[in-house]
């Protein structure tokens, strides 16, 4: 079965300083990969997604992400924080039995 | 086009209760799926549902059930309603819910149990 781990429950940032966030994964088969962003009182939006190709994938407000399969990792990244990145962040993996596994989340704090 | 639309936003029930919760999805997606979010344990897969067909249930009892519409609409119920069914429930819609497809949220709804 598949699953999603986010080690980091919480990380406070400065703004303007570089963001990193952790995902691994366990998935059998070739992962489809996404990260979300979940604002207070909001749903989820989707920020990037991987399937293949490229290991380094761009995404929306400056996002990025590097999958790694030898770490089964897929960290997202964004080098200069803003203070409206504040939320939550969620690694999933799509399967082929039409659901989305989560990541129990990460919250962001941007200082300023 | 218009995103995934969720009614009510909020809804407040007592135990005991049923309750019925609806979700639009975005023009010409066919696939909906249905997520509990809860701060002990995330988000959870609920359903998804397919040109009226339901084609995986995640692990939550059956007081928890949904159908779909020939519009693709959707709804899920939950009976009996117990306190730890408070959650934001969340509704996400795609194309045809293939693993690599966007699934595209609604903003939710939240369901207080007293």
């Amino acid at each position: 079965a598949q699953s999603v781990t986010q080690p980091d429950i919480h990380i406070t940032v400065s703004e303007g300083a570089s963001l990193e966030l952790r995902c691994n994964y366990s998935y059998g088969a070739t992962p489809y990969l996404f990260w979300y962003v979940q604002s207070p009182g909001q749903g989820l939006q989707l920020l990037l997604k991987y399937f293949s190709g490229d290991t380094l994938v761009q995404g929306i407000k400056g996002f990025e992400a590097e999958f790694k399969r030898s770490q089964s990792s897929f960290n997202l990244r964004k080098p200069s924080v803003h203070w409206s990145d504040a939320a939550e962040y969620f690694c999933a993996v799509g399967s082929n039995d039409y659901k989305l596994s989560f990541g129990a989340g990460t919250t962001v704090t941007v200082r300023a | 086009k218009a995103g995934v639309t969720q009614t009510p936003r909020y809804l407040i029930k007592t135990r005991g209760q049923q309750v019925t919760l609806s979700c639009s999805p975005i023009s010409g997606h066919r696939s909906v799926s249905w997520y509990q979010q809860t701060p002990g344990q995330g988000l959870q897969f609920l359903f998804e549902y397919f040109s009226e067909t339901q084609r995986n249930k995640g692990n939550f009892p059956g007081r928890f059930s949904g159908r779909q519409f020939s519009n693709s609409r959707s709804e899920m119920n939950v009976s009996t309603l117990e306190l730890g069914d408070s959650a934001l429930y969340l509704c996400a819609s795609s194309l045809s819910g293939g693993a690599r497809e966007t699934q595209y949220f609604g903003p939710g709804t939240r369901l207080l149990v007293l």
